[in-house]
Protein backbone atom coordinates (compact mmCIF):
# COMPACT_ATOMS: atom_id res chain seq x y z
CA UNK A 1 0.00 0.00 0.00
CA UNK A 2 0.93 3.39 -0.78
CA UNK A 3 -0.84 4.92 1.89
CA UNK A 4 0.27 6.87 4.57
CA UNK A 5 0.09 6.43 8.21
CA UNK A 6 -1.01 8.91 10.95
CA UNK A 7 0.05 8.69 14.48
CA UNK A 8 -1.48 9.03 17.34
CA UNK A 9 -5.02 8.02 15.58
CA UNK A 10 -6.29 10.24 17.97
CA UNK A 11 -5.02 12.97 20.60
CA UNK A 12 -7.21 14.57 23.66
CA UNK A 13 -5.36 17.53 25.34
CA UNK A 14 -6.63 20.62 27.53
CA UNK A 15 -6.77 24.56 25.67
CA UNK A 16 -3.19 25.74 25.78
CA UNK A 17 -1.00 22.73 25.03
CA UNK A 18 0.77 22.14 21.91
CA UNK A 19 -0.57 19.03 19.50
CA UNK A 20 1.46 16.90 18.12
CA UNK A 21 0.86 14.80 14.64
CA UNK A 22 3.19 12.68 12.75
CA UNK A 23 2.85 11.79 9.41
CA UNK A 24 4.93 8.75 7.34
CA UNK A 25 4.89 7.85 4.21
CA UNK A 26 6.36 4.74 1.73
CA UNK A 27 7.62 6.64 -1.70
CA UNK A 28 9.56 9.70 -2.64
CA UNK A 29 7.07 12.37 -3.08
CA UNK A 30 7.79 16.15 -4.50
CA UNK A 31 5.71 17.70 -1.56
CA UNK A 32 3.48 16.40 1.16
CA UNK A 33 0.46 18.95 2.34
CA UNK A 34 -2.11 18.64 5.76
CA UNK A 35 -5.60 18.72 5.57
CA UNK A 36 -8.14 19.25 7.92
CA UNK A 37 -11.31 18.01 8.75
CA UNK A 38 -13.86 19.09 10.77
CA UNK A 39 -16.55 16.61 11.82
CA UNK A 40 -18.60 15.29 8.87
CA UNK A 41 -17.15 18.18 6.58
CA UNK A 42 -15.06 18.49 3.74
CA UNK A 43 -10.97 18.89 4.07
CA UNK A 44 -9.48 22.24 4.10
CA UNK A 45 -5.84 22.51 2.86
CA UNK A 46 -3.59 24.10 6.08
CA UNK A 47 -0.24 23.73 4.76
CA UNK A 48 2.21 22.87 1.86
CA UNK A 49 6.46 21.72 2.35
CA UNK A 50 8.25 20.63 -0.62
CA UNK A 51 10.77 17.99 -0.32
CA UNK A 52 13.55 20.49 -0.40
CA UNK A 53 12.44 22.43 2.58
CA UNK A 54 12.66 21.07 6.32
CA UNK A 55 10.48 22.99 7.96
CA UNK A 56 7.84 25.42 7.55
CA UNK A 57 5.05 28.15 10.08
CA UNK A 58 2.00 28.79 9.46
CA UNK A 59 -0.05 30.95 12.09
CA UNK A 60 0.16 28.29 14.85
CA UNK A 61 0.81 25.88 12.69
CA UNK A 62 4.54 24.66 12.32
CA UNK A 63 5.71 21.17 9.57
CA UNK A 64 8.39 19.40 9.48
CA UNK A 65 9.73 17.17 7.05
CA UNK A 66 12.87 14.24 7.04
CA UNK A 67 12.92 12.47 3.64
CA UNK A 68 15.32 10.96 4.60
CA UNK A 69 13.02 9.10 7.30
CA UNK A 70 10.31 9.31 5.12
CA UNK A 71 7.88 11.43 7.81
CA UNK A 72 6.51 14.79 8.61
CA UNK A 73 5.30 15.80 11.71
CA UNK A 74 2.29 19.07 12.14
CA UNK A 75 2.69 20.96 15.23
CA UNK A 76 -0.02 22.89 16.72
CA UNK A 77 0.89 25.77 19.01
CA UNK A 78 -1.55 26.64 22.24
CA UNK A 79 -4.52 24.72 20.79
CA UNK A 80 -8.15 25.65 21.08
CA UNK A 81 -11.30 24.17 21.52
CA UNK A 82 -11.93 25.18 17.46
CA UNK A 83 -8.73 22.81 16.69
CA UNK A 84 -10.81 19.97 17.14
CA UNK A 85 -10.89 18.12 13.80
CA UNK A 86 -8.95 15.01 12.03
CA UNK A 87 -5.60 15.66 10.82
CA UNK A 88 -4.90 14.06 7.13
CA UNK A 89 -1.53 14.32 5.63
CA UNK A 90 -1.81 13.76 1.63
CA UNK A 91 1.85 12.83 -0.44
CA UNK A 92 2.01 13.16 -4.27
CA UNK A 93 2.32 10.19 -5.88
CA UNK A 94 4.55 11.81 -8.97
CA UNK A 95 6.91 8.96 -8.36
CA UNK A 96 4.43 6.75 -9.58
CA UNK A 97 3.88 8.81 -13.18
CA UNK A 98 0.82 10.03 -11.33
CA UNK A 99 -0.97 13.41 -10.59
CA UNK A 100 -3.23 11.71 -7.33
CA UNK A 101 -2.55 12.56 -3.51
CA UNK A 102 -2.71 9.83 -1.73
CA UNK A 103 -3.69 10.46 2.48
CA UNK A 104 -3.58 8.85 5.38
CA UNK A 105 -5.83 7.56 7.83
CA UNK A 106 -5.72 10.34 9.73
CA UNK A 107 -5.33 11.83 13.25
CA UNK A 108 -8.39 12.86 15.68
CA UNK A 109 -7.25 15.76 17.75
CA UNK A 110 -9.79 16.73 20.75
CA UNK A 111 -9.35 20.00 22.65
CA UNK A 112 -11.00 20.27 25.70
CA UNK A 113 -11.92 23.99 26.92
CA UNK B 1 -12.14 31.85 -2.61
CA UNK B 2 -12.84 28.56 -4.04
CA UNK B 3 -16.13 27.03 -3.77
CA UNK B 4 -16.49 22.91 -4.36
CA UNK B 5 -20.48 21.90 -4.23
CA UNK B 6 -22.40 18.69 -3.99
CA UNK B 7 -25.53 18.54 -4.74
CA UNK B 8 -26.60 16.40 -1.77
CA UNK B 9 -25.44 16.37 2.14
CA UNK B 10 -27.57 13.02 2.77
CA UNK B 11 -28.69 10.42 0.09
CA UNK B 12 -30.31 7.31 1.30
CA UNK B 13 -31.02 4.70 -1.63
CA UNK B 14 -32.17 1.14 -1.83
CA UNK B 15 -29.71 -1.57 -3.69
CA UNK B 16 -29.99 -1.68 -7.31
CA UNK B 17 -30.46 1.80 -7.70
CA UNK B 18 -28.82 3.98 -10.59
CA UNK B 19 -27.21 7.07 -7.72
CA UNK B 20 -25.84 10.17 -9.47
CA UNK B 21 -23.79 12.22 -7.32
CA UNK B 22 -22.88 15.97 -8.44
CA UNK B 23 -20.07 17.95 -7.88
CA UNK B 24 -19.35 21.92 -9.06
CA UNK B 25 -16.61 24.29 -8.66
CA UNK B 26 -16.71 27.96 -9.37
CA UNK B 27 -12.85 28.29 -9.95
CA UNK B 28 -12.07 27.23 -13.66
CA UNK B 29 -10.15 24.41 -12.37
CA UNK B 30 -8.44 21.55 -14.73
CA UNK B 31 -8.40 18.48 -12.63
CA UNK B 32 -11.23 17.11 -10.08
CA UNK B 33 -11.15 14.09 -8.03
CA UNK B 34 -13.73 11.74 -6.71
CA UNK B 35 -12.76 10.11 -3.48
CA UNK B 36 -14.75 7.79 -0.83
CA UNK B 37 -13.82 7.96 2.72
CA UNK B 38 -14.79 5.12 5.24
CA UNK B 39 -13.33 4.98 8.84
CA UNK B 40 -10.34 3.55 9.32
CA UNK B 41 -9.36 3.77 5.69
CA UNK B 42 -8.36 7.19 4.83
CA UNK B 43 -9.80 8.59 1.81
CA UNK B 44 -9.06 6.67 -1.36
CA UNK B 45 -9.16 7.64 -4.69
CA UNK B 46 -12.41 6.36 -7.27
CA UNK B 47 -11.48 8.16 -10.34
CA UNK B 48 -10.15 11.42 -11.55
CA UNK B 49 -10.40 14.09 -14.61
CA UNK B 50 -7.65 15.96 -16.13
CA UNK B 51 -9.79 18.40 -18.02
CA UNK B 52 -13.29 18.43 -20.30
CA UNK B 53 -14.01 14.55 -21.51
CA UNK B 54 -10.88 13.06 -19.75
CA UNK B 55 -11.28 10.60 -16.85
CA UNK B 56 -8.43 7.97 -15.01
CA UNK B 57 -9.22 5.41 -12.76
CA UNK B 58 -8.11 5.74 -9.00
CA UNK B 59 -7.63 3.04 -7.00
CA UNK B 60 -10.97 1.77 -6.21
CA UNK B 61 -13.26 2.24 -9.56
CA UNK B 62 -14.94 -0.97 -9.69
CA UNK B 63 -18.82 -0.46 -9.19
CA UNK B 64 -18.31 3.50 -10.45
CA UNK B 65 -18.12 5.76 -13.34
CA UNK B 66 -18.36 9.13 -14.00
CA UNK B 67 -18.59 11.97 -16.48
CA UNK B 68 -16.98 15.61 -16.95
CA UNK B 69 -18.75 16.92 -19.75
CA UNK B 70 -18.12 20.54 -18.57
CA UNK B 71 -15.62 21.92 -16.89
CA UNK B 72 -16.82 23.06 -13.54
CA UNK B 73 -18.99 20.00 -13.38
CA UNK B 74 -17.86 16.08 -12.14
CA UNK B 75 -20.31 13.75 -11.98
CA UNK B 76 -19.91 9.97 -9.87
CA UNK B 77 -22.30 7.09 -10.98
CA UNK B 78 -23.08 4.46 -9.40
CA UNK B 79 -24.49 2.30 -11.78
CA UNK B 80 -26.43 -0.18 -9.51
CA UNK B 81 -26.18 0.61 -6.09
CA UNK B 82 -24.78 -1.74 -3.40
CA UNK B 83 -24.80 -1.88 0.22
CA UNK B 84 -21.02 -1.73 0.29
CA UNK B 85 -20.95 1.64 -1.15
CA UNK B 86 -22.66 2.80 1.54
CA UNK B 87 -19.96 5.94 2.90
CA UNK B 88 -18.75 9.21 2.48
CA UNK B 89 -18.59 10.40 -1.12
CA UNK B 90 -15.75 13.96 -1.48
CA UNK B 91 -15.49 15.94 -4.80
CA UNK B 92 -12.13 18.05 -4.93
CA UNK B 93 -10.96 20.28 -8.00
CA UNK B 94 -7.22 21.71 -8.69
CA UNK B 95 -6.23 24.41 -10.63
CA UNK B 96 -3.57 22.17 -12.65
CA UNK B 97 -0.77 24.26 -12.65
CA UNK B 98 -0.90 23.94 -8.45
CA UNK B 99 -0.86 21.05 -5.86
CA UNK B 100 -3.54 22.05 -3.37
CA UNK B 101 -6.59 20.43 -3.86
CA UNK B 102 -10.22 22.45 -2.48
CA UNK B 103 -13.02 19.71 -0.88
CA UNK B 104 -17.05 20.30 -1.06
CA UNK B 105 -18.59 19.25 2.26
CA UNK B 106 -19.06 15.86 1.10
CA UNK B 107 -22.17 13.40 0.93
CA UNK B 108 -23.14 10.83 3.05
CA UNK B 109 -24.74 8.04 0.53
CA UNK B 110 -26.27 4.74 2.79
CA UNK B 111 -27.74 2.11 0.20
CA UNK B 112 -30.10 -0.31 2.26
Amino acid sequence: SQQGEEDPQALSIQEGENATMNCSYKTSINNLQWYRQNSGRGLVHLILIRSNEREKHSGRLRVTLDTSKKSSSLLITASRAADTASYFCATDARSYNTDKLIFGTGTRLQVFP
Amino acid sequence: DVKVTQSSRYLVKRTGEKVFLECVQDMDHENMFWYRQDPGLGLRLIYFSYDVKMKEKGDIPEGYSVSREKKERFSLILESASTNQTSMYLCASRKSSTDTQYFGPGTRLTVL
